[in-house]
């Protein structure tokens, strides 16, 4: 059964720390794996996209990895900002899938002053 | 630039009571998606329009119809509310059919069915 699974489900840092969410998968045949930000009361908006070529993509404080090896993503947060408070949400392609997209449960981060 | 909007932003409806939810995007995408998301659980896909005229089931459709009026425009109707179907709606696009975009969200529908 194609899966996505995040941790931690929740986590607290105090604002200008690093930090570092997890996501497994276990889709397969794997076609790309996104992460999006859903802030409260609005929709995810996406952060980045990797196909299972690239490793890293940056965006701005945001570093994703991909190995799609061991079927395991990283979303690194650099310099947390109160405005990084937000649900994480991991998401995979499936090839055979086309449209379809598998979501993750999310994380929520909260950055505290 | 709106992107995709999503009306109402909350309804409350008695089962058995019929609604539908509009969603508009200007971008000028090909396809479109109803999504619901539930406490504790990831987004779920009810129903997706390829391109113009066609329209597919997702994960989770029954109860649900929906209609491609346009390019712009993607409606889902409720024709009679179950409690079970109380969640929040969010309307997407994207360029082609999704493989390699991101798809683009509205803010939502905040549905309770009393």
């Amino acid at each position: 059964k194609n899966q996505v699974e995040q941790s931690p489900q929740s986590l607290i840092i105090l604002e200008g720390k690093n930090c570092t969410l997890q996501c497994n998968y276990t889709v397969s045949p794997f076609s790309n794996l996104r992460w999006y930000k859903q802030d409260t009361g609005r929709g995810p908006v996406s952060l980045t996209i990797m196909t299972f070529s690239e490793n890293t993509k940056s965006n701005g404080r945001y570093t994703a990895t991909l190995d799609a090896d061991t079927k395991q993503s990283s979303l690194h947060i650099t310099a947390s900002q109160l405005s990084d408070s937000a649900s994480y949400i991991c998401v995979v392609s499936a090839e055979q899938a086309g449209t379809a997209l598998i979501f993750g449960k999310g994380t929520t981060l909260s950055v505290s002053s | 630039n709106a992107g995709v909007t999503q009306t109402p932003k909350f309804q409350v409806l008695k089962t058995g009571q019929s609604m539908t939810l509009q969603c508009a995007q200007d971008m000028n995408h090909n396809s479109m998606y109803w999504y619901r998301q539930d406490p504790g659980m990831g987004l779920r896909l009810i129903y997706y329009s390829a391109s113009e005229g066609t329209t597919d089931k997702g994960e989770v459709p029954n109860g649900y119809n929906v209609s491609r009026l346009n390019k712009r425009e993607f409606s889902l109707r409720l024709e009679s509310a179950a409690p079970s179907q109380t969640s929040v709606y969010f309307c997407a696009s994207s360029p082609l059919g999704g493989y390699y975009q991101p798809q683009h969200f509205g803010d939502g529908t905040r549905l309770s069915i009393l």
